[in-house]
């Protein structure tokens, strides 16, 4: 089994300053760990993805996280917020790398940027 | 455009009615999901279909019906028996389950 813990369910930075996301995960097996964005009334789009091989992981828009095994980590990073990234954040793990679409979901966590 | 439609975008029902939400992919993939969103919470699992003619229950099946009988689409029905189901729905589509591919989801209202 697993699951997905948020920390933080409403985040707000100023434009420019730095995107940190916090998510850890507990899986009974080497785990299988996704960051998604969702805007108002849309569907999920995927950031970025962590399988196997280097722990940092880079995505799409900037955002970049880092699988952390000894923290049961996976933080999504990016350096410099801008007024679009302003949107809901999920964090997923999967036991099943060929059924991604059986992950766990975070809670997400909401993304406000100030300009 | 490839992509996952989904329709109706808005939806009201009455309590005692059953509705059927519409999810249609022409990405070719074989694995097809739905999924249901609360506020504050993430996505949890209604029903998936790794191939047509096939479907799997998922963490919170009851009081939804799926069928699968084109690889194409993947229709919900919402039965009287879903005793909350106001929610956004999400559908989605995966090529050979590695990364999946939302729909942009069915807010579903029951008056």
């Amino acid at each position: 089994a697993q699951s997905v813990t948020q920390l933080g369910s409403h985040v707000s930075v100023s434009e420019g300053a730095l995107v940190l996301l916090r998510c850890n995960y507990s899986s009974s097996v080497p785990p299988y760990l996704f960051w998604y964005v969702q805007y108002p009334n849309q569907g999920l789009q995927l950031l970025l993805k962590y399988t196997t091989g280097a722990t940092l992981v880079k995505g799409i828009n900037g955002f970049e996280a880092e699988f952390k095994k000894s923290e049961t980590s996976f933080h999504l990073t990016k350096p410099s917020a801008h007024m679009s990234d302003a949107a809901e954040y999920f964090c997923a793990v999967s036991a099943d790398n060929t059924n991604a679409g059986k992950s766990t979901f975070g809670d997400g966590t909401t993304l406000t940027v100030k300009p | 455009d490839g992509g996952i439609t989904q329709s109706p975008k808005y939806l009201f029902r009455k309590e005692g009615q059953n509705v059927t939400l519409s999810c249609e992919q022409n990405l070719n993939h074989d694995a097809m999901y739905w999924y249901r969103q609360d506020p504050g919470q993430g996505l949890r699992l209604i029903y998936y279909s790794q191939i047509v003619n096939d479907f799997q229950k998922g963490d919170i099946a009851e009081g939804y019906s799926v069928s699968r009988e084109k690889k194409e689409s993947f229709p919900l029905t919402v039965t009287s028996a879903q005793k909350n189901p106001t929610a956004f729905y999400l559908c989605a589509s995966s090529n050979s389950g590695r990364r999946v591919f939302f729909g942009p989801g069915t807010r579903l209202t029951v008056l």
